[in-house]
């Protein structure tokens, strides 16, 4: 079993729509969590990044921890084009030097 | 600031032939990385780095060798391509400590190709 878990999609939604996307984790021990986005043939950039339980929102994107569920989520409001790219989900042990990464989620956001 | 670079952009080896794919941040960062990424899987470390002289392996070491004898550089070495090792190649950095000591910051990549 994977330690980090998540539908590559793609996922396809109109211009507006609010997009889910989500990550299942097994390790307990995780206790930071990032969602990362990845526009075509570039390097990831940090998006959102939580520590621990709980929701923390920037803009139009929203991160929710779930620790009693392992479950890990990024809502993104009044979707744009200029959301379209891949959504990696990352966890991190305390202050541990690396990090586990999802395999990361297509969504296309189509006019 | 630059951030992170990473030369070359593309590059297509020949099987048995051998590479250094170069890395250099700008940030003092003390943590660098070496990731690997196929379609569809996500990202792989390959080797990373907590300081000067101090590397260790990743969760796909073999086939790569790394090196780090300054803050700034973490070269990462290619011996005998194979075609098993054609990836986009990212190298990451992060501070040690601080307000942002969780987030990477990465690099635009290396494509490489081995036929």
């Amino acid at each position: 079993q994977k330690e980090v878990e998540q539908d590559p999609g793609p996922l396809s939604v109109p211009e507006g729509a609010i997009v889910s996307l989500n990550c299942t984790y097994s390790n307990s021990a995780f206790q930071y969590f990032m969602w990362y986005r990845q526009y075509s043939r570039k390097g990831p950039e940090l998006l959102m990044y939580t520590y621990s339980s709980g929701n923390k929102e920037d803009g139009r994107f929203t991160a929710q921890v779930d620790k009693s569920s392992k479950y890990i989520s990024l809502f993104i409001r009044d979707s744009q084009p200029s959301d379209s790219a891949t959504y990696l989900c990352a966890t991190r042990i305390g202050t541990a030097s690396k990090l586990t990464f999802g395999t990361g989620t297509r969504l296309q956001v189509t006019l | 600031n630059a951030g992170v670079t990473q030369t070359p952009k593309f590059r297509i080896l020949k099987i048995g032939q051998s590479m250094t794919l170069q890395c250099t941040q700008d940030m003092n960062h003390n943590y660098m990385y070496w990731y690997r990424q196929d379609p569809g899987m996500g990202l792989k470390l390959i080797y990373y780095s907590v300081g000067a002289g101090i590397t260790d392996k990743g969760e796909v070491p073999n086939g790569y060798n790394v090196s780090r004898s300054t803050t700034e550089d973490f070269p990462l070495r290619l011996e005998l391509a194979a075609p098993s090792q054609t990836s986009v190649y990212f190298c990451a950095s992060r501070e040690a400590n601080g307000n942002r000591d969780y987030e990477q910051y990465f690099g635009p990549g290396t494509r490489l190709t081995v036929t």
